[in-house]
C-alpha cells in the first residue's frame, strides 16, 4: 500500500526566508515520488520528480529534493521564497506500473512581503 | 503543443441531473488519469483509461460514476443522477507511456457544483 502524509497544512514564510514542506511517505516498494504545485483554480504543474537516481533532485523555479530512504521522507526546499511561490503543493507517490499517484492532503505556503 | 484541454471549466448542475465531463489529453498521449479533489483535500485517484480501455478504476464510485476513452475524440467522466456531494474539482491528467515514473501533465480541472 502507499500514502503520502504532508505535515502542515499551511506554511508562512518571509519573503528571502527558507521554504521547507514536508513530506513523508509509505509505501511497500521502492517509490517515485512528485511534488506538483497547484496555483489558485489552476491546473497541477510538476516541479520535481525522483525516479530512484540521485537522491537530491532540482527540480524548477529553484526547489529542490532529498530523497531520504531511512526517514521515509522527501521534503521539498527552496533556500530563498519570492512573493510568486504562494502556492499549494502536493506531494505524491506512484506506483511501479503506472502514475496512479497517491496525493498528500496539500501544503498551502503563504509568503508575506 | 496544446496541454490537456478539459472543459467545461465550471459546471453547475441541479441535484437529479448528469454532469459529463470532458478531457482531450496531450497530443501523442493515450493514457489518461481522472482525479477527483474535494474541497480542502488532496487529490484522489479514480479510474485510469487507455485508448478505449479501462485499465485501473478502483477509485470510481460503484454507482452513477462512468469513463470512457474512445478511440476517437475526448475521454469523458459521466456523472448520473448528481448529489450535493459530488461538488469537487475533477482533473484530468495524461502521460505518453505508461511507466511509474512518467510525468503526467495536469488539465485545470472542471469545478462541478451541485446545487
Amino acid at each position: 500500500a502507499q500514502s503520502v502524509t504532508q505535515l502542515g497544512s499551511h506554511v508562512s514564510v518571509s519573503e528571502g526566508a527558507l521554504v521547507l514542506l514536508r513530506c513523508n511517505y509509505s509505501s511497500s516498494v521502492p517509490p517515485y515520488l512528485f511534488w506538483y504545485v497547484q496555483y489558485p483554480n489552476q491546473g497541477l504543474q510538476l516541479l520535481l520528480k525522483y525516479t530512484s537516481a540521485a537522491t537530491l533532485v532540482k527540480g524548477i523555479n529553484g526547489f529542490e529534493a532529498e530523497f531520504k530512504k531511512s526517514e521515509t521522507s522527501f521534503h521539498l526546499t527552496k533556500p530563498s521564497a519570492h512573493m510568486s511561490d504562494a502556492a499549494e503543493y502536493f506531494c505524491a507517490v506512484s506506483g511501479r506500473n503506472f502514475n496512479k499517484f497517491y496525493f498528500g492532503s496539500g501544503t498551502k505556503l503563504n509568503v508575506k512581503p | 503543443n496544446a496541454g490537456v484541454m478539459q472543459n467545461p471549466r465550471h459546471l453547475v448542475r441541479r441535484r437529479g441531473q448528469e454532469a459529463r465531463l470532458r478531457c482531450s489529453p496531450m497530443k501523442g498521449h493515450s493514457h489518461v488519469y481522472w482525479y477527483r479533489q474535494l474541497p480542502e483535500e488532496g487529490l484522489k485517484f479514480m479510474v485510469y483509461l487507455q485508448k478505449e480501455n479501462i485499465i485501473d478504476e478502483s477509485g470510481m464510485p460503484k454507482e452513477r460514476f462512468s469513463a470512457e476513452f474512445p478511440k476517437e475524440g475526448p475521454s469523458i467522466l459521466r456523472i448520473q443522477q448528481v448529489v450535493r456531494g459530488d461538488s469537487a474539482a475533477y482533473f484530468c491528467a495524461s502521460s505518453p507511456s505508461t511507466g511509474g515514473d512518467t510525468e503526467a501533465f495536469f488539465g485545470q480541472g472542471t469545478r462541478l457544483t451541485v446545487v
